[in-house]
C-alpha cells in the first residue's frame, strides 16, 4: 500500500534557524509530490509541488524541496525560519492523473521569536 | 486562487444525533470532491469520493451508511455523519480538483461527539 512518512512530528526552532522536514513515500509508479501548510483555523495552503523536471522545487514564502527519486524522498527546506512559519506542515503524494491525496502525519513547527 | 469553503468549522453534537458538513467550491465547479478524515496524531485519510449526480465511492473500511455523501450540485457536497458516536470525533476536510493537477482544500471541520 502507498504511504507517506514524515519523520518529525514536532519541531521547535528559533527564528533564523534553518529548517528541514523529512518526507518519504512508498510507491513505484509516477507520482506528484506536494507540501502543504496549515495555519491555525485556516485552509491547507499549497507551499510547493513537484510533477516533473527540475527536482529542486521552489515554493512560496522562501520554501524549497528536493525530490530524490532514488531515496523516495521529498524533503522541505527553508534557510531561515520566521515566527510566522509556525504552523503544521503536510507532505502528500498523488498518483499521476488522480486527485486522491495520500498524506503524511504532519509536522507541527513552532518558531520561537 | 480557487476557494473551497467548509461549514461549520467546528461542531459539538450529542451521541446518537446526526451532523451535516458542507463543502462548497466558491468560484469554480467541481464534479468530484473528496472527503478526508484525520484522527489525532494520524494522517489525513481519504474516506470517499463524492460524484455529482451519482453515488459516492467509499474507501475500504469506511461505512457508507454511517457517512452519507450527497453531491447535489456542481458546487456543493455534503457529508452527514449519522448516529454519531464519540469515536467519530475527528477532523474532516474536503477538497475539490482545480483546473491544474492539484486540489484545493476546505478549512476543515472539527467534530466532537459527546
Amino acid at each position: 500500500a502507498q504511504s507517506v512518512s514524515q519523520h518529525n512530528h514536532h519541531v521547535i526552532l528559533s527564528e533564523a534557524a534553518s529548517l528541514e522536514l523529512g518526507c518519504n513515500y512508498s510507491y513505484g509508479g509516477t507520482v506528484n509530490l506536494f507540501w502543504y501548510v496549515q495555519y491555525p483555523g485556516q485552509h491547507l495552503q499549497l507551499l510547493l509541488k513537484y510533477f516533473s523536471g527540475d527536482p529542486l522545487v521552489k515554493g512560496i514564502k522562501g520554501f524549497e524541496a528536493e525530490f530524490i527519486k532514488s531515496k523516495f524522498s521529498f524533503n522541505l527546506r527553508k534557510p531561515s525560519v520566521q515566527w510566522s512559519d509556525t504552523a503544521e506542515y503536510f507532505c502528500a503524494v498523488t498518483n499521476s492523473g488522480t486527485y486522491k491525496y495520500i498524506f503524511g502525519t504532519g509536522t507541527r513547527l513552532k518558531v520561537l521569536a | 486562487g480557487a476557494v473551497v469553503s467548509q461549514h461549520p468549522s467546528w461542531v459539538i453534537c450529542k451521541s446518537g444525533t446526526s451532523v451535516k458538513i458542507e463543502c462548497r467550491s466558491l468560484d469554480f465547479q467541481a464534479t468530484t470532491m473528496f472527503w478526508y478524515r484525520q484522527f489525532p496524531k494520524q494522517s489525513l485519510m481519504l474516506m470517499a469520493t463524492s460524484n455529482e449526480g451519482s453515488k459516492a465511492t467509499y474507501e475500504q473500511g469506511v461505512e457508507k451508511d454511517k457517512f452519507l455523501i450527497n453531491h447535489a450540485s456542481l458546487t456543493l457536497s455534503t457529508l452527514t455523519v449519522t448516529s454519531a458516536h464519540p469515536e467519530d470525533s475527528s477532523f474532516y476536510i474536503c477538497s475539490a480538483p482545480g483546473l491544474g493537477t492539484e486540489a484545493f482544500f476546505g478549512q476543515g471541520t472539527r467534530l466532537t461527539v459527546v
